[in-house]
């Protein structure tokens, strides 16, 4: 168990639809990341909140937002799903300070989203 | 902008023996950190390794070790005595350790390992 727990882990749900998935951090990150991970584009970065801001934006669509909570969950909202949606979704934190540990991303398992 | 070079598609070893997955990087700033992770089969992502620009020291952790060449710009990962658990899709990534930067990864190498 990583720490950062990530749910559901798994959906699955009909084009056009819209779907909430939520990511704990581990316990004292302030940072939260979410990746995507599909087949043809591997894993690629989409957001990065810091202490409830965002912090950095990646190749995350318009049809899909995040938001990092006062107690430091987050979600990842994805609406008007389209099939190409279909990917395993990461959301990964790491802590504040300086040294190795700090520059470390522990991710969760991961949700896995399947646009029919 | 950052960018990581994994050109194995997949990798073949016995088990109990060594193997070297490659990566390569591409980065203008002197700081940056360097990781290896693990995604098996069910998935999830298992940190493994990490090795700091500045380091003067390969990074070592229990049968894991990240040969760092900085002059060619390389973080090749050795596996020492590998084992059929090893068997997995391998992920070298880089991030710049200024302000708020993230993981960028490479496309990753499939290791399987046979009896």
């Amino acid at each position: 168990d990583s720490g950062v727990t990530q749910t559901p882990k798994h959906l699955i749900t009909a084009t056009g639809q819209r779907v909430t998935l939520r990511c704990s951090p581990r316990s004292g990150d302030l940072s939260v990341y979410w990746y995507q991970q599909s087949l043809d584009q591997g894993l690629q970065f989409l957001i990065h909140y810091y202490n409830g801001e965002e912090r950095a934006k990646g190749n995350i669509l318009e049809r899909f937002s995040a938001q990092q909570f006062p107690d430091l969950h987050s979600e990842l909202n994805l609406s008007s799903l389209e099939l190409g949606d279909s990917a395993l979704y990461f959301c990964a934190s790491s802590p504040t300070g300086t040294g190795a540990g700090a520059n470390v991303l522990t991710f969760g398992a991961g949700s896995r989203l399947t646009v029919l | 902008a950052q960018k990581i070079t994994q050109t194995q598609p997949g990798m073949f070893v016995q088990e109990k023996e060594a193997v070297t997955l490659d990566c390569t990087y591409d980065t203008s700033d002197p700081s940056y950190g360097l990781f290896w992770y693990k995604q098996p089969s069910s998935g999830e992502m298992i940190f493994l390794i990490y090795q700091g620009s500045y380091d003067q020291q390969n990074a070592t952790e229990g049968r894991y070790s990240l040969n760092f060449q900085k002059a060619r710009k390389s973080a090749n990962l050795v596996i020492s005595a590998s084992q059929l658990g090893d068997s997995a899709m391998y992920f070298c990534a880089m991030r710049v350790l200024l302000g708020y930067s993230t993981l960028t990864f490479g496309k990753g190498t499939m290791l399987l390992v046979s009896p």
